[in-house]
């Protein structure tokens, strides 16, 4: 692994089902965020974390879970996934307060 | 509320000079990011102003006034491979990342 790796990088779901989207990174760093995409209105923040065992809310929360286990593993999970949920999906990671991240190649989710 | 503003597409031609701007108001400033976003990609950091003035970088260059609220972000030589979408960021006072919605910028021969 290099850099910061996310899974699966497409998925097609049903509405109401549980999806977990994977994200390990191995560059040691503290903080790793979840953003969403969509067209025209850029990169919404889902859920952060500053430092391991720690997490926080960020602007499009509802609907989603993360948890912070260890440095390296920050997964992103839809309880029960909706079709506003179909975006495309991507991990980051920073060392520190700084805004220079580091981003996984992205998850494209489609929810039908 | 915390807004960032940027067009949403630019044209320019191969070997020209094309310059994106960027304007916004969040609660605080610790710093303007910019990012590039090829098509199907992750976004990459290109540039990064905390103070005001210029900072170049061979052929990418970006400015920052903060009294404004303003940078752009110039590109010189424009290549075919810089059709991208650049997108511009502030870090603000609680150290999150403001995003725009980001330039489409689209490179004629």
């Amino acid at each position: 692994i290099a850099g910061i790796t996310q899974a699966p990088t497409s998925q097609i779901l049903a509405a109401g089902r549980r999806m977990t989207l994977r994200c390990t990174q191995d560059m040691r760093h503290n903080a790793m965020y979840w953003y969403r995409q969509d067209l025209g209105l850029g990169l919404r923040l889902i859920h952060y974390s500053n430092t391991a065992g720690t997490t926080g809310k960020g602007e499009v929360p509802d609907g989603y879970s993360v948890s912070r286990a260890n440095t390296d593993d920050f997964p992103l999970t839809l309880a029960s996934a909706v079709p506003s949920q179909t975006s495309v999906y991507f991990c980051a990671s920073t060392q520190g307060n700084t805004g220079e991240l580091f981003f996984g190649e992205g998850s494209r989710l489609t929810v039908l | 509320g915390q807004n960032i503003d940027q067009p949403t597409e630019m044209t320019a031609t191969e070997g020209a000079i094309v310059q994106i701007n960027c304007t916004y108001q969040t609660s605080g400033f610790n710093g303007l990011f910019w990012y590039q976003q090829h098509a199907g990609e992750a976004p990459t950091f290109l540039s990064y102003n905390v103070l005001d003035g210029l900072e170049e970088k061979g052929r990418f260059s970006s400015f920052l006034s903060r009294s404004k609220g303003y940078s752009y972000l110039l590109l010189k030589e424009l290549q075919m491979k810089d059709s991208a979408s650049y997108l511009c960021a502030v870090l603000d006072s609680n150290y999150q990342l403001i995003w725009g919605a980001g330039t489409k910028l689209i490179i004629k021969p």
